[in-house]
């Protein structure tokens, strides 16, 4: 069993829907990171939190650290947010363990 | 310039070759990592390192080996390349100045053929 399971693991949205991704992890965690990494390749990282909700722009993130689950809301989805989006939580020595992603196509 | 830098982007080789992946970092972060992404896998962790003197084997260390070589350089080698090392491979910085959230390179894609 993975410790890190995401769904969906594809995603079709229409531009300005609401967009969730849920992310459920078995392992102890400091903090959960959510990770954005485009066609090209690149990752950047989205939010890092270990408790409560985080906004930024049209992205929120929430974790609930009793139930080991997060997050991941796009408000108002646009073309350019089409990406591979990875839960990654935090462990012991700060390690990151990683999701297999979601992948979010936003058609126009 | 970017924070994490990676190079090569891109490379080919042959089996058989040695090749290093070098890692720079203007982030001043004392923790730096290497993971490698393969299709329909997520990243997986091959080496890390806390400061200049302290090398980690993460969990696919196997034909891969390290060098820190300064705070700010974090280099990978594959000793003796084989076809199921061809992946994606990230270069991540992360410090408790900057509440451990990781900085990621642009990735290098390495073809072993």
């Amino acid at each position: 069993k993975n410790e890190v399971e995401q769904s969906p693991q594809n995603l079709t949205a229409q531009e300005g829907e609401f967009i969730t991704i849920n992310c459920s992890y078995s392992v102890g965690i400091s903090a959960l990171h959510w990770l954005q990494q485009h066609p090209g390749g690149g990752i950047v990282s989205l939010f890092m939190l270990s408790s409560g909700k985080k906004k930024h722009g049209r992205l929120i993130a929430t974790i609930n650290i009793q139930e080991k689950h997060s997050s991941l809301h796009i408000t108002a989805s646009h073309p350019r947010d089409s990406a591979v989006y990875i839960c990654a939580p935090q462990g012991a020595g700060n390690k990151l363990t990683f999701g297999g992603g979601t992948r979010v196509l936003v058609k126009p | 310039d970017a924070d994490v830098t990676q190079t090569p982007r891109n490379r080919i080789t042959k089996t058989g070759k040695r090749i290093m992946l070098e890692c720079s970092q203007t982030k001043g972060h004392d923790r730096m990592y290497w993971y490698r992404q393969d299709p329909g896998l997520g990243l997986r962790l091959i080496y890390y390192s806390f400061d200049v003197k302290d090398i980690n084997k993460g969990e696919i260390s196997d034909g891969y080996s390290v060098s820190r070589q300064a705070q700010a350089k974090f280099s990978l080698s594959l000793e003796s390349a084989i076809p199921n090392q061809t992946a994606l491979y990230f270069c991540a910085t992360s410090d408790f100045t900057a509440g451990y959230g990781y900085t990621f390179g642009s990735g290098t894609r390495l073809t072993v053929v």
